[in-house]
C-alpha cells in the first residue's frame, strides 16, 4: 500500500487531455513541493515534473503539473502515442521522515 | 547533468547481504548539490525509495528498511554503495542508483537499473 495515492490506469485517445490524480496527507504533499516521474517501458523513471508545476528543460509543455492541498494532478494534452507510460507522484513526508511514491498510474493511448 | 551506473551482483543468497555500487560521472560525488540515493522497484510494482547519503555523511533510510540498510561514499572512486543485509525473496527488484538534486528536491538523474534476485 503505497503512502500517495493514484489511480492504477488511466486512457485517451491521440489529441486528447487526461489528467492523473495523486492524493497523500498534511505530512506529504500538504507541506512539501511534488514531482512526477515518467518511465517508459523498460527504463529508467526521468524527472517530468518537480516542484509542483516546473518543468527540466526538453520536456514538452503539454505536461503540466499542479498542486492543492493535500492532493496534486498532472495533466497530458495533446496526448500521443509515445506518451503511453507509468507516472509516478512523489513527495517527502515529513513524518516518516522518508521519501514516497504514488503506486503508479499505467496510462494507455487508444 | 550526472551519470550514473550501478554495478554489483545479480543473484544473492536468502539471509545473505546484498551489495551494489553506484559510479557517477558528471560531476563530483563530494559536490554539496545532491544527496546519493538508491530506490528499487518489484517486479510489475511500483517505486520504493531505499535511503539517500549527503557528502557530510549524514543518511535518511526508509524506516522499512532501516534496520538492514548502509549507504556510503566512496570519494576517491566517485561512488557510493549500498549494502542490504539479511535478504529474503522480498528483496528481489531492479535497483537504481540516482542523484536528488537539492535546488529542484527531486530525483533528476538515475542510473538504468540493475536487477538483483534473491533466491538459493
Amino acid at each position: 500500500q503505497s503512502v500517495l495515492t493514484q489511480p492504477p490506469s488511466a486512457s485517451g485517445t491521440p489529441g486528447q487531455r487526461v489528467t492523473i490524480s495523486c492524493s497523500g496527507s498534511s505530512s506529504n504533499i500538504g507541506n512539501n513541493p511534488v514531482n512526477w516521474y515518467q518511465q517508459l517501458p523498460g527504463t529508467a523513471p526521468k524527472l517530468l515534473i518537480y516542484n509542483n508545476n516546473q518543468r527540466p528543460s526538453g520536456v514538452p509543455d503539454r505536461f503540466s503539473g499542479s498542486k492543492s492541498g493535500t492532493s496534486a494532478s498532472l495533466a497530458i494534452s495533446g496526448l500521443q502515442s509515445e506518451d503511453e507510460a507509468d507516472y509516478y507522484c512523489s513527495a517527502w513526508d515529513d513524518s516518516l521522515n522518508a521519501w514516497v511514491f504514488g503506486g503508479g498510474t499505467k496510462l494507455t493511448v487508444l | 547533468q550526472v551519470q550514473l551506473q550501478e554495478s554489483g551482483p545479480g543473484l544473492v543468497r536468502p539471509s545473505q547481504t546484498l551489495s551494489l555500487t553506484c559510479t557517477v560521472s558528471g560531476d563530483s560525488i563530494s559536490s554539496n548539490s545532491y544527496y546519493w540515493t538508491w530506490i528499487r522497484q518489484s517486479a510489475g510494482k511500483g517505486l520504493e525509495w531505499i535511503g539517500r547519503m549527503y557528502i557530510n555523511g549524514g543518511t535518511n533510510y526508509n524506516p522499512s528498511l532501516k534496520s538492514r540498510v548502509t549507504i556510503s561514499l566512496d570519494t576517491s572512486k566517485n561512488q557510493f554503495s549500498l549494502r542490504l543485509s539479511s535478504v529474503t525473496a522480498a528483496d528481489t527488484a531492479l535497483y537504481y542508483c540516482a542523484s536528488l538534486q537539492l535546488e529542484r528536491r527531486a530525483f533528476d538523474s538515475w542510473g538504468q537499473g540493475t536487477l538483483v534476485t534473491v533466491s538459493s
